[in-house]
């Protein structure tokens, strides 16, 4: 069984719709919680991260971690077509062994105008 | 942009060869990452330099190796090529040794045939 666990997709949605990313994890010593949106041919950016427990909300996006159902969710509100990516969850244990990020496999979102 | 510079864009060579990836982090960054991406086992983490200095060590096999010199940009060698060796091998770079905002260049996408 992988640490991380994201469902590749593909997901579709009409523009304008909310749109919701999971990832599920095991290893119960996770403390910060990463996303990360890769488009075509490029490298993966940052998007947010929160740490621990609760909600963390940046524009149209919102992170939302539970450690008790070892559960994390992206949450993309008016979704435009510019949102059409791969999306990495990311995990850690701690800060000082904040290199050793473990990637979920990411999924892909494809948002129709 | 990510500021983060990585050579050659593609490579294709034969097994049992030896090829260098470059990278040039982001102006201040000192850590340097290196990850391989494949479609099998998604994003995984290398191998991490700050200021010259090993960190950190992922799944690295022993075949590859890495090193960042003193102007900061890094170097990864993988050598004795396998076909399983295919894949997009990205560089990502930040300010600290241990942090989560980690800036990522466009790839380097190796095809050994």
């Amino acid at each position: 069984q992988k640490e991380v666990e994201q469902d590749p997709g593909p997901l579709s949605v009409p523009e304008g719709a909310i749109v919701s990313l999971n990832c599920t994890y095991s290893n119960s010593a996770f403390q910060y919680f990463m996303w990360y949106r890769q488009y075509s041919r490029k490298g993966p950016e940052l998007l947010m991260y929160t740490y621990s427990s609760g909600n963390k909300e940046d524009g149209r996006f919102t992170a939302q971690v539970d450690k008790s159902s070892k559960y994390i969710s992206l949450f993309i509100r008016d979704s435009q077509p510019s949102d059409s990516a791969t999306y990495l969850c990311a995990m850690s244990s701690g800060y000082s062994s904040a290199s050793k990020i473990i990637f979920g496999s990411g999924t892909r979102l494809s948002i129709r105008p | 942009d990510s500021g983060v510079t990585q050579t050659p864009k593609h490579l294709i060579t034969a097994t049992g060869q030896r090829v260098t990836l470059r990278c040039s982090p982001r102006s201040g960054d000192l850590s340097v990452y290196w990850y391989q991406q494949s479609l099998d086992q998604g994003l995984q983490f290398l191998i991490q330099y700050y200021n010259g200095e090993e960190r950190a060590k992922g799944n690295i096999l022993e075949r590859f190796s890495a090193q960042q010199f003193p102007d900061l940009h890094s170097e990864l060698n993988l050598s004795s090529l396998e076909l399983g060796d295919s894949a997009l091998y990205f560089c990502a770079s930040s300010v600290d040794q241990a942090s989560y905002e980690q800036y990522f260049g466009p790839g380097t996408r190796l095809t050994v045939t």
